[in-house]
């Protein structure tokens, strides 16, 4: 079975450019996360989305970061503009459901240099 | 307040040595799961293991074995006769459902295997 999917695997941009991520998760997991992982700490969810509705966006900064996941499936996460704070290795996880006994199986990741 | 600490930032063993991985979490739910990830230089965290708070059986994979206390609210992780392959980050993570489900994570440990 294939793992979660995303690309790409890195990416360098200039501050201030738009910037997008892609996730394609475990096939029939309907529940779909990004997080955000600085260096040296662990993972921080952004979003969740259950199938295609994000049900938990608290910590995802709206001011300049987007995600959708229009057909419940694949999911972007998008930042315009990038700051240089931004540089992070963002993750993306899927998991069967929304419980939070539910394990969460995660891809490889994006690791996002701002200059 | 929902928390995980994993107070060992950095642990360096020699090969075939064994190694405790501590884990430390804080929720007000009865109800809640523990997880481990392991973290290699490729990026993408791995699923060790989930446990349920009703649970406090220690489990035992190989050379893996996880000791839950419920009394002391730990979640450690040993590993046995370590070996090069096992040096990674360790992410301990708690899920519950104080004011909504969550998962959070710990802030990882650094485990190098020396040979």
């Amino acid at each position: 079975e294939a793992g979660v999917v995303q690309s790409p695997r890195y990416k360098i941009i200039e501050k201030k450019q738009p910037v997008a991520f892609w996730c394609n998760p475990i096939s029939g997991h309907n529940t779909l996360y990004w997080y955000l992982q600085n260096l040296g700490q662990g993972p921080e969810l952004l979003i969740r989305y259950e199938n295609e509705e994000a049900v938990d966006d608290s910590q995802l900064p709206k001011d300049r970061f987007s995600a959708e996941r229009l057909k419940g499936v694949d999911s972007t996460l998008k930042i315009q503009p990038a700051e240089l704070g931004d540089s992070a290795v963002y993750l993306c996880a899927s998991s069967p459901g929304p419980g939070e006994e539910e394990t969460q199986y995660f891809g490889p990741g994006t690791r996002l240099l701002v200059l | 307040a929902q928390k995980v600490t994993q107070a060992q930032t950095e642990i360096s063993v020699v090969e075939k040595e064994d190694v405790t991985l501590d884990c430390v979490y804080e929720t007000r739910d009865t109800t809640y799961y523990l997880f481990w990830y392991k973290q290699p230089p490729s990026g993408e965290l791995v699923f060790l293991i989930r446990r349920n708070s009703f649970d406090e059986q220690n489990e035992i994979s190989g050379r893996y074995s996880w000791n839950f206390q419920k009394s002391t609210s730990s979640f450690n992780f040993t590993i046995t006769a370590s070996q090069v392959v096992d040096s990674a980050v360790y992410f301990c993570a708690l899920g519950d459902n104080t004011g909504g489900f969550k998962t959070i994570f710990g802030a990882g440990t650094r485990l190098f295997v020396k040979a």
